[in-house]
């Protein structure tokens, strides 16, 4: 099984609503990844788990909040969102070993989000 | 991390072999040049990954010159559904991921 299965695949929210957003993989990798993709450009790297440890957080707002409970699971929390945080969401994951991450990562198909 | 740049949109037709360019000067000794293809409203799809000379897999080959300053992605006889945005990466174990604006090619009949 070589998927990442992201749900929802679309969400509305309003600024002042709470939502999650969860993504699954069974390949038994370690690393887990949160992207913000926006309309016509490239993926941007939210937050990195290691291990089920966060090891990245590329200076993201707190109003998002990741959680990694198992290493098979990644969550991200949402709170008070922006409209200008209307994005495509990706989780991805790829093999770690020994402090090694291999270029191979695999992404879920997202989750559209929409702030209202 | 190393910078890469490639042509922002090309344009081929079916049947036709297409190569992408990728420049990455500042190149480092530890990156790998490794290729992604995303589909509207897909996650992006690994497709090669090289040090140097040449990589083929069933999907693509990768070219990288001995000075390693640039890098081709070859798709041999492109159909409709290669129309897709294809990201060059310049990656070093234990680095993140940063994805360049990416060459949107569009095949047409």
């Amino acid at each position: 099984d070589t998927e990442v299965t992201q749900t929802p695949k679309h969400l509305v929210m309003g600024m002042t609503n709470k939502k999650s957003l969860k993504c699954e993989q069974h390949m038994g990798h370690r690393a887990m990844y949160w992207y913000k993709q926006k309309a016509k450009k490239p993926p941007e790297l939210m937050f990195v788990y290691s291990y089920e440890k966060l090891s990245i957080n590329e200076s993201v707002p707190s109003r998002f909040s990741p959680e990694c409970p198992n290493s098979s699971l990644l969550n991200l929390h949402l709170h008070a969102l922006q409209p200008e945080d209307s994005a495509l969401y990706l989780c991805a994951s790829s093999q770690e070993g020994r402090g090694r991450r291999t270029s191979e990562q695999y992404f879920g198909p997202g989750t559209r989000l929409t702030v209202t | 991390l190393a910078k890469t740049t490639q042509p922002i949109s090309m344009d081929s037709y079916e049947g036709q072999e297409v190569n992408i360019t990728c420049s990455h000067n500042n190149i480092a000794t530890n990156d790998y040049i490794t290729w992604y293809q995303q589909f509207p409203s897909q996650g992006p799809r690994f497709i090669i990954q090289g040090y140097k000379t040449k990589v083929t897999n069933e999907v693509a080959s990768l070219f990288i010159p001995a000075d390693r300053k640039s890098s081709t992605l070859s798709l041999p006889r492109v159909s409709l559904s290669d129309t897709a945005v294809y990201y060059c990466l310049a990656y070093n174990y234990g680095q993140n991921f940063v994805f360049g604006p990416g060459t949107r090619l569009s095949v047409l009949p």
